[in-house]
């Protein structure tokens, strides 16, 4: 496609319920970064994937929260007995690092979660 | 972590330039400062990055100084459509492979007609 696109764009669910958020990249990228961004704050990294090597979830905030990626490309997110504080944006970026001075990050358009 | 400070707000006149500072007085040889903006509801936008020469592209100039502890967005003809949130980052290398990128509050710009 032509950029990061993510499902659903609104989830509202109530507390202690799960839920799974999703990220398609861009065709081809091997990285893929998810942060969440909390009303009126900055962007808090949570996990990031490099192809085939072990995630980096040193931003996962509780073991309420996992993530996979399948297959190298589409990754879901997963939050297990949601709390109030778990209300946020969360974004999906993704990267190619062939060429890493040439690095940037392309982000989706979020999945806005409220928890009831 | 080199940690990034910028003003919360600022507002520029439609078709000025908007200069918009950042200082991270801690940044590491090898840290990259990258500029990102978010548009209301929308994801993060990249817009530039540089190590430390100035960098130009179609969006913005970037100017690092040369100690490079600061540095300096520039919107040369700002347009209402500039308005949004600017984030002035560095990039942290988490050691495991992982460019992460540690976004702060940014700063707000507000394009005035």
């Amino acid at each position: 496609g032509a950029g990061v696109s993510q499902s659903p764009s609104n989830k509202v669910t109530e507390k202690g319920k799960d839920v799974e958020l999703r990220c398609d990249p861009i065709s081809g990228h091997t990285a893929l970064y998810w942060y969440r961004q909390s009303l009126g704050q900055g962007l808090e990294f949570l996990i990031y994937f490099q192809g085939n090597s072990a995630p980096d979830k040193s931003g996962l905030p509780s073991d309420r929260f996992s993530a996979e990626r399948t297959g190298g490309s589409v990754s879901t997110l997963t939050i297990q007995r949601t709390q109030q504080e778990d209300s946020a944006v969360y974004l999906c970026a993704s990267w190619d690092r062939t060429s890493w001075y040439q690095e940037t990050q392309y982000f989706g358009p979020g999945t806005r979660l409220l928890v009831l | 972590d080199a940690k990034t400070t910028q003003p919360p707000s600022m507002d520029c006149a439609e078709g000025r330039a908007a200069n918009l500072p950042c200082n991270h007085s801690t940044i590491s040889g090898n840290e990259y400062v990258y500029w990102y903006r978010q548009i209301h509801s929308q994801g993060p936008q990249y817009i530039i990055h540089g190590l430390k020469n100035n960098e130009t592209n179609e969006m913005a100039s970037l100017i690092i100084t040369e100690d490079r502890k600061s540095s300096t967005l520039i919107l040369p003809h700002a347009t209402l459509r500039d308005t949004a949130v600017y984030y002035c980052i560095v990039r942290f290398y988490s050691g495991a492979g992982s460019y992460q990128l540690t976004f702060g509050k940014g700063t707000k710009l507000s394009v005035i007609p």
